[in-house]
């Protein structure tokens, strides 16, 4: 199957600073990109579609602005965590949907954030 | 717009015994289904989905799910459950077409020795 693959596996920040998670789907083009949060023992919430050469659209209560997203080609795209405080430890997963008749969504491995 | 619901947020079997996760959705288009296992920090792996074919769907390690539309469910199941299955599992929906999945809150399976 189609792979996801997104970076770093984990990092740990001190408050104030940014962080970048990449996301690559591997080997198919991805146009759109899903960008998902979850918390300890919760499901994942969407935060935002990445749109290849556009803006991304951003849910309900997500700060555009603290959560940059980028998806600058069909393989790639990037979240930065802006001026990262200790709220924003969290595990984020990014999706991919194959485009070639595949409707099954890829999965990164996940993020763990821990800002300190 | 689409939702899930998966009735139990924790799912105790012992080992051999049935698995049965329960998962029911409400979608406004014929829905595309799936059911994800993820292990802990770490991404997740589909098990399974339901692209309007058949109705009984089997994917990876012995799992299997139906889809019923007039019950608006599509349970997982297992028939013999192995130490290895212990793990968060969640239902997904979607609509066709390049859209995000929305996800269900999780049933954390334990398997009992």
């Amino acid at each position: 199957g189609a792979v996801v693959s997104q970076h770093p596996s984990r990092v740990i920040c001190k408050s104030g600073t940014s962080v970048k998670i990449e996301c690559r789907s591997l080997d198919f083009q991805a146009t759109t990109m899903f960008w998902y949060r979850q918390f300890p023992k919760q499901s994942l919430m969407l935060m935002a579609t990445s749109n290849e050469g556009s803006k991304a659209t951003y849910e309900q209560g997500v700060e555009k602005d603290k959560f940059l997203i980028n998806h600058a080609s069909l393989t790639l795209s990037t979240l930065t965590v802006t001026s990262a405080h200790p709220e924003d430890s969290s595990f984020y997963i990014c999706s991919a949907r194959d485009l070639r008749g595949n409707t099954e969504a890829f999965f990164g491995q996940g993020t763990r954030l821990t800002v300190v | 717009a689409q939702s899930v619901t998966q009735l139990g947020s924790h799912v105790s079997v012992s080992e051999g015994a049935l698995v049965l996760l329960r998962c029911n959705y409400s979608s406004s288009v014929p829905p595309y289904l799936f059911w994800y296992v993820q292990y802990p920090n770490q991404g997740l792996q589909l098990l399974l989905k339901y692209t309007s074919a058949a109705t009984l769907v089997k994917g990876i390690n012995g799992f299997e799910a139906e889809f019923k539309k007039s019950e608006t469910s599509f349970h997982l199941t297992k028939p013999s459950a192995h130490m290895s299955d212990a793990a968060e599992y969640f239902c997904a929906v979607s609509a066709t077409g390049n859209t995000p999945l929305v996800f269900g809150k999780g049933t954390r399976l334990s398997v009992i020795a």
